[in-house]
């Protein structure tokens, strides 16, 4: 089976330079999450999406970040425009919320994006 | 701060033995824990988890155990092996919400062969 797919997987750009993130979370999933992972702060949540309506997005950093889910099978993150301090790995995350489920969430390789 | 720690950031164990990650958390509420691995270059791969109304749920060479009096959360790993080799991950759900899971910083786990 296939598990959360990222893309893509490394992404070097300058200052300013707007920035996608791609995401396939994994089939009959409806919950969706973006994660930032760096080392001073470890892994944080970003947004999460229920059945593509986001729920909570109260960890997007600010205004330059913004994310998208226009069906069950794809979401993006947007960073315009984008700044050395936004280097670090983005991971998605998908799950099927129910009441065995809705904690288990299974992550994909993540991207690596750097800043310059 | 944070609200899952660990007790050792660092372990390092003889492949064969039994490794034994810990886990701290404060959240007296939290009603469900769960474990996962990192891979340098990798995502988090889900383990193991457990809810608190259990003290004990074993996988495949796996077993975690929660303490609720002294909120503490360990992983044990049976018979070690190179492949183990990872940083650990313990996470709680700390909001209202199902889908609010606090991480810790990690632990990482080195098998000496």
């Amino acid at each position: 089976d296939a598990g959360v797919i990222q893309s893509p997987r490394h992404e070097v750009t300058e200052m300013g330079q707007e920035v996608t993130l791609r995401c396939k979370p994994i089939s009959g999933h409806n919950s969706l999450f973006w994660y930032r992972q760096t080392m001073m702060r470890g892994l944080e949540l970003l947004i999460y999406f229920n059945n593509n309506v986001p729920i909570d997005d109260s960890g997007m950093p600010e205004d330059r970040f913004s994310a998208k889910m226009p069906n069950a099978s794809f979401s993006t993150l947007k960073i315009q425009p984008s700044e050395p301090r936004d280097s670090a790995v983005y991971f998605c995350a998908s799950s099927l919320a129910d009441t065995g489920g809705a904690m288990r969430r299974y992550f994909g390789p993540g991207t690596r994006l750097t800043v310059l | 701060g944070e609200s899952v720690g660990l007790h050792l950031p660092t372990l390092s164990v003889q492949e064969g033995d039994n490794s034994i990650i810990n886990c701290a958390y404060s959240n007296s509420a939290s009603d469900y824990f769960i474990w996962y691995k990192q891979e340098s270059g990798k995502g988090p791969q889900f383990i193991i988890d457990i809810r608190s109304n259990m003290d004990k749920r074993q996988g495949q060479r796996v077993t975690v155990l929660l303490n609720k009096t002294v909120k503490h959360l360990s992983l044990q790993i049976a018979a070690t092996q190179p492949g183990d080799s990872a940083v650990y991950f313990c996470a709680e759900n700390s909001g209202a919400g199902s889908y609010q899971l606090t991480f810790g910083k990690g632990t990482k786990l080195s098998v000496i062969p």
